[in-house]
């Protein structure tokens, strides 16, 4: 049983650049939820998706933020022209379903560390 | 607006003892709660939950009891183990139709053998 994948693990990008994170969720499930941990915080949810459809996205920064789950293929978190303030590790996580349907599975999470 | 507080950064305790963490939330639509454990350069790993239709909830050596009126939870450890020390995660979910999470800071627990 296969859990939530990220790639990738850790990624590096300079000030302006484009970072590309991705989840996939436990086999079978079609949904994901991202999450972002700046230094010394909590975890903060950013957005909810279902295949081909974005469900919950209050918590996504209003600018260079975006994400997709396209129908074939992973979910991928955007972030144009990055700012070091967009270093952070990045988690995407999933419920099971039926009646553990309130608990959520994380990922391994991806680390960005914008130079 | 912090809706879920864990007051206390950092925790030390012996190994065998009992460790405690502690929670408050300030939404009273909150019906759902979990604690999780986090390694560093790890996701964090789910522990144990609970509805805020029960004030209590045992899985093995983990507890988690539910204080309503005071809208307060807490997490017992016992025995604790050098192994449980790790950085716990206070969550909580609306009743409402999404599932998205509400953390808390955090709790580093250090258990020394």
């Amino acid at each position: 049983n296969a859990g939530v994948m990220q790639n990738p693990r850790h990624l590096v990008r300079r000030r302006g650049q484009e970072a590309r994170l991705r989840c996939s969720p436990m086999k079978g499930h079609s949904h994901v939820y991202w999450y972002r941990q700046l230094p010394e915080e909590g975890l903060k949810f950013m957005v909810y998706l279902q295949k081909e459809n974005i469900i919950d996205e209050s918590g996504m920064p209003k600018e260079r933020f975006s994400a997709e789950f396209p129908k074939e293929g992973p979910s991928i978190l955007r972030i144009q022209q990055v700012v070091r303030g967009d270093s952070a590790a990045y988690f995407c996580a999933n419920n099971l379903g039926g009646l553990s349907t309130d608990t959520q599975y994380f990922g391994p999470g991806t680390r960005l560390t914008v130079l | 607006d912090q809706q879920v507080k864990q007051n206390s950064p950092s925790l030390s305790v012996q190994e065998g003892r009992i460790s405690i963490l502690n929670c408050d939330y300030t939404n009273s639509m909150f019906d759902y709660f979990l604690w999780y454990k986090k390694y560093p350069a790890e996701g964090p790993t789910f522990l144990i939950s609970i509805s805020s239709i029960k004030d209590k909830n045992e899985d093995g050596r983990f507890t988690v009891f539910l204080n309503k009126s005071a809208k307060h939870l807490s997490l017992h450890i016992v025995p604790s183990q050098p192994g449980d020390s790790a950085v716990y995660f206070c969550a909580a979910k609306e009743n409402t139709g999404f599932q998205k999470l509400v953390f808390g800071t955090g709790t580093r627990l250090l258990v020394s053998p």
